[in-house]
């Protein structure tokens, strides 16, 4: 599986839009980018993935680069309660594919 | 989305002794379930994977005979730490892989105290 680089930590005003960035320069063809979060004391909570195009759902924008080479996680209006660590994770998609996690990015949303 | 739970949510034993940890697939069958442990302020890691029907595959540098895995039905894997220490003492999580094949989904966790 790819490896992921992402920045230790950011920080966000409250009602702003946080752009996380992730970078997996060496992703193959058939590699899907997972997002992950993990809110204090929690289990991981699934947010999106895609594989080329970029994805919308109601939690997050996932963007991808034309070469895929690097993504960005869009929290349109960050709330408070977006506070946590999120982890970017390259995997191959079905299987037995498992989702090894790398130190993510701590983001604190502040008022 | 699939909810998978465990159980208990936090569990305190006494040294040497065993607990057992439960992880269900609620509205969803699973095949393939994984366990994590995580200590504090570090990130997630990947301990075993529970195959339905069939032996666990565990990491390397996890002791298959201390921590036993059973995935004896589509919607149930248990962990068992055995003869637990105070080193064991951890936040152990689950998750199992959904119905579409595509996307993992994670338990609550479980914290393990050992006294």
């Amino acid at each position: 599986d790819a490896k992921t680089t992402q920045p230790p930590s950011m920080d966000c005003a409250e009602g702003r839009a946080a752009n996380l960035p992730c970078n997996h320069s060496t992703i193959s063809g058939n590699e899907y980018v997972y997002w992950y979060r993990q809110i204090h004391s929690q289990g991981p909570q699934y947010i999106i993935h895609g594989l080329k195009n970029n994805e919308t759902n109601e939690m997050a924008s996932l963007i991808i680069t034309e070469d895929r080479k690097s993504s960005t996680l869009i929290l349109p209006h960050a709330t408070l309660r977006d506070t946590a660590v999120y982890y970017c994770i390259v995997i191959l998609s079905g299987g037995y594919n498992k989702l090894i996690f790398g130190a993510g990015t701590r983001l604190a949303v502040h008022p | 989305g699939a909810v998978v739970s465990q159980h208990p949510s936090w569990v305190i034993c006494k040294s040497g002794t065993s607990v057992k940890i439960e992880c269900r697939s609620l509205d969803f069958q699973a095949t393939t379930m994984f366990w994590y442990r995580q200590f504090p302020k570090q990130s997630l890691m990947l301990m075993a994977t529970s195959n339905e029907g069939s032996k666990a595959t565990y990491e390397q540098g996890v002791e298959k005979d201390k921590f036993l895995i059973n995935h004896a039905s589509l919607t149930l894997s248990t962990l068992t730490v055995t003869s637990a220490h105070p080193e064991d003492s951890s936040f152990y999580i689950c998750s199992a892989r959904g119905q579409d094949g595509n996307t993992i989904y994670f338990g609550e966790g479980s914290w393990l105290t050992v006294v």
